[in-house]
C-alpha cells in the first residue's frame, strides 16, 4: 500500500527541547516538503528537498532543521529556537523535482507545547 | 508579493450547489489546484486545471479559470454533508519553486 506516513500523530514538547517529526514515503517520489498549518493561516512552507542530500529553506525555516539522507525519508526537527511551535505539521511529496508535479500529503502531526 | 486569497467560510444546504472562489496575484503555474482537508487529516488533491483551459468538469466538480482576472473557482453540485471540509486553492509561485496556498475556505453543509 503506497503512501506517505507521518509519526507520531500527536507530539508534546517541553520548553527548550528539540523534537523530531518523522515523514516516510514509499511512492518513489524525488521531492518532499514540510508545511506548517495554523488555524486560519493556511499552509506555510518550512523546507523542501528536490533530491537526496539536498534541501532548501522555505518561507518560515527559522527554528527548524531537516535532513534528506534517504529518498524515502525527510525528518523535520523543531528546535528550541522555534518559540511558537504549536501547530499542525504536514509532510508532502511529489513524483519529480519539478514543483509543478502534484503534491501528495501525509496525515499530519499535531505538535503541542507543555 | 505573491498571494492567494479565499473567503474563509461558506455555508450551504444539502442538495444546493457550492461555489468557492479564489484569486491569486502573480503565478507561473501550469496547473492550478484545489485540495480538500477533512478535520484532523492531511490534504487530499481534489482536482486541478491546466492553465490554458477555461473550464474542467469532473463528476460533481466544475473548475472555472479566468486568467485575465486571475480568478479560480470550484463549484460542487448537489453538495452533500460529506463535502463539509476546508478547501484550499494552490498555485505555483513566480520562481517555480513552491506552491502557495490560500488560507482555506471552510464549507459547512447543513441537512
Amino acid at each position: 500500500d503506497g503512501g506517505i506516513t507521518q509519526s507520531p500523530k500527536y507530539l508534546f514538547r517541553k520548553e527548550g527541547q528539540n523534537v523530531t517529526l518523522s515523514c516516510e514515503q514509499n511512492l518513489n517520489h524525488d521531492a518532499m516538503y514540510w508545511y506548517r498549518q495554523d488555524p486560519g493561516q493556511g499552509l506555510r512552507l518550512i523546507y523542501y528537498s528536490q533530491i537526496v542530500n539536498d534541501f532548501q529553506k522555505g518561507d518560515i525555516a527559522e527554528g527548524y532543521s531537516v535532513s534528506r539522507e534517504k529518498k524515502e525519508s525527510f525528518p523535520l526537527t523543531v528546535t528550541s529556537a522555534q518559540k511558537n511551535p504549536t501547530a499542525f505539521y504536514l509532510c508532502a511529496s511529489s513524483p519529480a523535482r519539478d514543483t509543478e508535479e502534484t503534491q501528495y500529503f501525509g496525515p499530519g502531526t499535531r505538535l503541542l507545547v507543555l | 508579493g505573491e498571494d492567494v486569497e479565499q473567503s474563509l467560510f461558506l455555508s450551504v444546504r444539502e442538495g444546493d450547489s457550492s461555489v468557492i472562489n479564489c484569486t491569486y496575484t502573480d503565478s507561473s503555474s501550469t496547473y492550478l489546484y484545489w485540495y480538500k482537508q477533512e478535520p484532523g487529516a492531511g490534504l487530499q488533491l481534489l482536482t486541478y486545471i491546466f492553465s490554458n483551459m477555461d473550464m474542467k468538469q469532473d463528476q460533481r466538480l466544475t473548475v472555472l479559470l479566468n486568467k485575465k482576472d486571475k480568478h479560480l473557482s470550484l463549484r460542487i453540485a448537489d453538495t452533500q454533508t460529506g463535502d463539509s471540509a476546508i478547501y484550499f486553492c494552490a498555485v505555483l509561485n513566480q520562481a517555480g519553486t513552491a506552491l502557495i496556498f490560500g488560507k482555506g475556505t471552510t464549507l459547512s453543509v447543513s441537512s
